[in-house]
């Protein structure tokens, strides 16, 4: 079945320093991709979101790259900060249907 | 209002009660969206209301979860005969048009269900 699925669950990284995010799909009919974040105790916070006809999505400090060859995503945090502590998820839609597949998380760590 | 509300935040419950989940959407939204989240895991869909459309409850996970929406605004999301694989955070979400690709969606914080 369809799957999305992260490599890292625990990415500590330095305040600072840029941080990579990747996510795998196993899905070739994913025309959508989100990222989210989500701090403790709260809902997931929509970061930033490509279409399957883009490669690369730039927002504030955060860039989501598309690779559709090897079913890939990955976000990118540019000057990580304390604040970026959470946990990240890449989620996928498939064209025709409603619902997002979440992946599992990411916690991202950032140290001072 | 200005954001997605759940109540209650956190549930305790005993193993076999029924328990009542509620998410009030932001005002305007016409999809609305239930999710499960275990400890550490990803978010699991169980239910997508669209406007006046038939519900798409593929995944709910047996027939002890139902949901309803009221008016095309409130969502209640009931529980029956709780059991302990059901703790977890029920995640409610909602979006304009139901095409998450233009808005993504919106995330209330959560009602954490424990059943002891």
């Amino acid at each position: 079945g369809e799957s999305v699925g992260l490599h890292l669950p625990t990415l500590s990284v330095q305040e600072g320093d840029n941080s990579i995010i990747n996510c795998a799909y196993s899905n070739s009919a994913s025309d959508y991709f989100i990222w989210y974040k989500q701090e403790s105790g709260k809902g997931p916070q929509f970061i930033i979101d490509i279409r399957s006809n883009m490669d690369k999505r730039q927002g504030q400090r955060v860039t989501v790259l598309l690779n559709k060859t090897v079913k890939h995503l990955s976000l990118q945090i540019a000057a990580t900060q304390p604040g970026d502590s959470a946990v990240y998820f890449c989620a996928e839609k498939t064209e025709g249907r409603r619902a997002l597949t979440f992946g599992s998380g990411t916690r991202l760590q950032v140290q001072p | 209002g200005a954001g997605v509300s759940q109540s209650p935040s956190n549930k305790v419950t005993e193993k076999g009660k029924d328990v009542e989940l509620r998410c009030d959407p932001i005002s305007g939204h016409t999809a609305l969206y239930w999710y499960r989240q275990s400890l550490g895991q990803g978010l699991e869909f169980l239910i997508y209301f669209q406007g006046n459309s038939a519900p798409d409850k593929s995944g709910l996970p047996s027939d002890r979860f139902s949901a309803e929406r009221t008016g095309g605004s409130v969502s209640t999301l009931t529980i029956q005969r709780t059991q302990q694989e059901d703790s977890a955070v029920y995640l409610c979400a909602s979006s304009l048009f139901g095409t998450a690709e233009f808005y993504g969606y919106t995330f209330g914080s959560g009602t954490r269900l424990t059943v002891v």
